[in-house]
């Protein structure tokens, strides 16, 4: 158990609708970093949250968005979903303090399906 | 524009051989490698490091090797186990703090 929680495990939706997956980063984690991993393809960087701020940003789409709240869970909203967007969705979280040495802790990810 | 490759997408390995699992990458301003193992409806599960200013770091079993003029890095499992079955991912990050993964291994130990 890596102590990430991650709501939904599963998610079956239509095109055109909107989600919001949640996360719960290790107690005392700072960071939440969220990735994508569609079918056969490696984990794709997102965007990253640190303490409530957007640190950090990849190939995330314009339909897609994240916030840090306070308590420092994180969500993550996919709207006008396309089949293409059917994937894996890990939170990670990690402690930066300083250089940031890339150990990051996985939640179990959401499986996300849009038919 | 990959830049973190795992061209071997499998590999099987008998159980106490060695198991070699490639990575090469093309960003020179990457300075910190990392090997993640993801088991199935798992997330992936750090399992080793290497800085670059090391070219080899050890842990048990697992042993990390760094060319950084090739570029390429190695990881080597000695002996294999059937339960290092798994995916194994390789990932970079350089100042910019955010791994770069690379599209993963798929590792078979078999009896």
């Amino acid at each position: 158990d890596s102590g990430v929680t991650q709501t939904p495990k599963h998610l079956i939706t239509a095109t055109g609708q909107r989600v919001t997956l949640r996360c719960s980063p290790r107690s005392g984690d700072l960071s939440v970093y969220w990735y994508q991993q569609s079918l056969d393809q490696g984990l794709q960087f997102l965007i990253q949250y640190y303490n409530g701020e957007e640190r950090a940003k990849g190939n995330i789409l314009e339909r897609f968005s994240a916030q840090q709240f306070p308590d420092l869970h994180s969500e993550l909203n996919l709207s006008s979903l396309e089949l293409g967007d059917s994937a894996l969705y890990f939170c990670a979280s990690s402690v930066v303090v300083g250089q940031n040495t890339g150990e990051l802790f996985f939640g179990e990810g959401s499986r996300l399906t849009v038919l | 524009d990959q830049q973190v490759k795992q061209n071997s997408p499998s590999l099987s390995v008998q159980e106490g051989r060695i198991s070699i699992l490639n990575c090469d990458y093309t960003n020179s301003m990457f300075d910190y490698f990392l090997w993640y193992k993801k088991y199935p409806a798992e997330g992936p599960t750090f399992l080793i490091s290497i800085s670059s200013i090391k070219d080899k770091n050890e842990d048990g079993r697992f042993t990390v090797f760094l060319n950084k003029s090739a570029k390429h890095l190695s990881l080597h499992i000695v002996p294999s186990q059937p339960g290092d079955s798994a995916v194994y991912f390789c990932a970079a990050t350089g100042t910019a703090s955010k791994l770069t993964f690379g599209t993963g291994t798929r590792l078979q130990v078999t009896l």
